[in-house]
């Protein structure tokens, strides 16, 4: 079965400084979907990014990007300069390749942006 | 683009009735739908998955026969919960894989239900 695991139930950092959520996943596919998704205090989930497991190239969006270590299963996500409106739940989620697949989704990160 | 309109936002009850909750695809074509619940402070729940046409596939645990899914158009999927209680109070989201400028998912905004 797959699962996704974010070890890092809260995490806090300064306004304009750089934060790292991590993000380990465990499947034996080999083609596979991996997503950054943000819930703000408003419940809305807001996808941050995506990556595609047959690209090497880490997916970036903005100020947010990924370090995606495939053989080590891992899939991190780094905020850079930090905002205030960064403050959410953040979810790491996981699907195989198929338009009907379901997500599995971690447990979440709390992130704070402190001022 | 791939929107996905829930309703209602937020829905008050009384113990023992039913309550509607809609998807709507406004955009494109939803031939799936997930519906989730969550508890406050907690990662998303997958209830069900519902296509189009077809019978709702049903996550262990979860009563089919108390959350009633349909899927009876493209466009709108359905989740009825029946002979609600106070331990149904929950935030319920429905969400749609699409494929646009890759693939991904999107999400109804929720609704929170209170059961009284």
């Amino acid at each position: 079965a797959q699962t996704v695991t974010q070890s890092q139930p809260e995490m806090s950092v300064q306004e304009a400084e750089t934060v790292t959520l991590s993000c380990t996943y465990d499947t034996s596919e080999n083609n596979y979907y991996l997503f950054w998704y943000k819930q703000p205090p408003s419940r809305q989930m807001i996808l941050v990014i995506r990556q595609e497991a047959y690209k090497q190239q880490n997916a970036t969006e903005n100020r947010f990007s990924v370090n995606f270590q495939k053989a080590a299963k891992s899939f991190s996500l780094k905020i850079s300069d930090s905002q205030l409106g960064d403050t959410a739940m953040y979810f790491c989620a996981f699907t195989t390749q198929g338009g009907s697949e379901k997500l599995v989704f971690g447990k979440g990160t709390k992130l704070t942006v402190n001022p | 683009g791939a929107v996905v309109s829930q309703h209602p936002s937020w829905v008050i009850c009384k113990s023992g009735t039913s309550v509607k909750i809609e998807c709507r695809s406004l955009d494109f074509q939803a031939t799936t739908m997930f519906w989730y619940r969550q508890f406050p402070k907690q990662s998303l729940m997958l209830m069900a998955t519902s296509n189009e046409g077809s019978k709702a596939t049903y996550e262990q645990g979860v009563e089919k026969d108390k959350f009633l899914i349909n899927h009876a158009s493209l466009t709108l999927s359905t989740l009825t919960v029946t002979s609600a209680h106070p331990e149904d109070s929950s935030f319920y989201i429905c969400s749609a894989p699409y494929a646009l400028l890759g693939y991904g998912y999107t999400f109804g905004s929720g609704t929170r239900l209170t059961v009284v």
